[in-house]
């Protein structure tokens, strides 16, 4: 069965960091695109950023270029995001999501709550 | 970036009846590779997303028959050919041919 457990979020002051943490199992980590997609309070979804397989390629929202870097750890079925410089804007719940072969977003986490406030 | 557009963003529906959500994207969702990347999610009260759809029309595991997905080119549906009270939620499209973008989400309730 697949699992995605994220950890990681907590309340933070704007000007920030955080670093977000997804814990993978039940597949074999190393072979599938992994994202983010966060949820403002009673707000929608939004994409946030996505890592290819072999990390060697990476993508962000416009909203968070810049402030956010997502990596992975093969060898520990980890995938992360460290998020600097961080504003009101970026609370939110933050799911890590896992692609299926040539689809988006199969898979989904529990979540974790970010807070940026003073 | 592509839009995507949801109507209706409320949905009130009877129980047994069938219910219809549509998603317009802004430019042509099909790829150069020939698929078109357009996924349906159901996120339930309080829970994660779950994705129902992918590439249009496919039906993901252990999803009910009900739900059925169609459309081509920037229109596309989602229906249910008979609401539960498990189905309640918020539905959003997602593309994914221009990077990702999503729709604002319509809210299924019953009547």
């Amino acid at each position: 069965e697949v699992q995605l457990v994220e950890s990681g979020g907590g309340l933070v002051k704007p000007g920030g960091s955080l670093r977000l943490s997804c814990a993978a199992s039940g597949f074999t980590f190393s072979t599938y695109t992994m994202n983010w997609v966060r949820q403002a309070p009673g707000k929608g979804l939004e994409w946030v950023s996505s890592v290819v397989s072999s990390g060697s390629d990476v993508h962000y929202a416009d909203s968070v270029k810049g402030r956010f870097t997502i990596s992975r750890d093969n060898a520990k079925n980890s995938l992360y995001l460290q998020m600097n410089s961080l504003r009101a804007e970026d609370t939110a719940m933050y799911y890590c999501a896992r692609d299926g072969y040539g689809d988006h977003f199969e898979h989904w986490g529990q979540g974790t709550l970010v807070t940026v406030s003073s | 970036d592509v839009v995507m557009t949801q109507s209706p963003l409320s949905l009130p529906v009877t129980l047994g009846q069938p219910a219809s959500i549509s998603c317009r994207s802004s430019q042509s969702l099909v790829h150069s590779d020939g698929n078109t990347y357009l996924n349906w999610f159901q996120q339930r009260p309080g829970q994660s997303p779950r994705r129902l759809i992918y590439k249009v029309s496919n039906r993901d595991s252990g999803v009910p028959d009900r739900f059925s997905g169609s459309g081509s080119g920037t229109d596309f549906t989602l229906k249910i050919s008979r609401v539960e009270a498990e189905d309640v939620g918020v539905y959003y499209c997602m593309q994914g041919t221009h990077w990702i973008t999503f729709g604002q989400g319509t809210r299924l309730e019953t009547k």
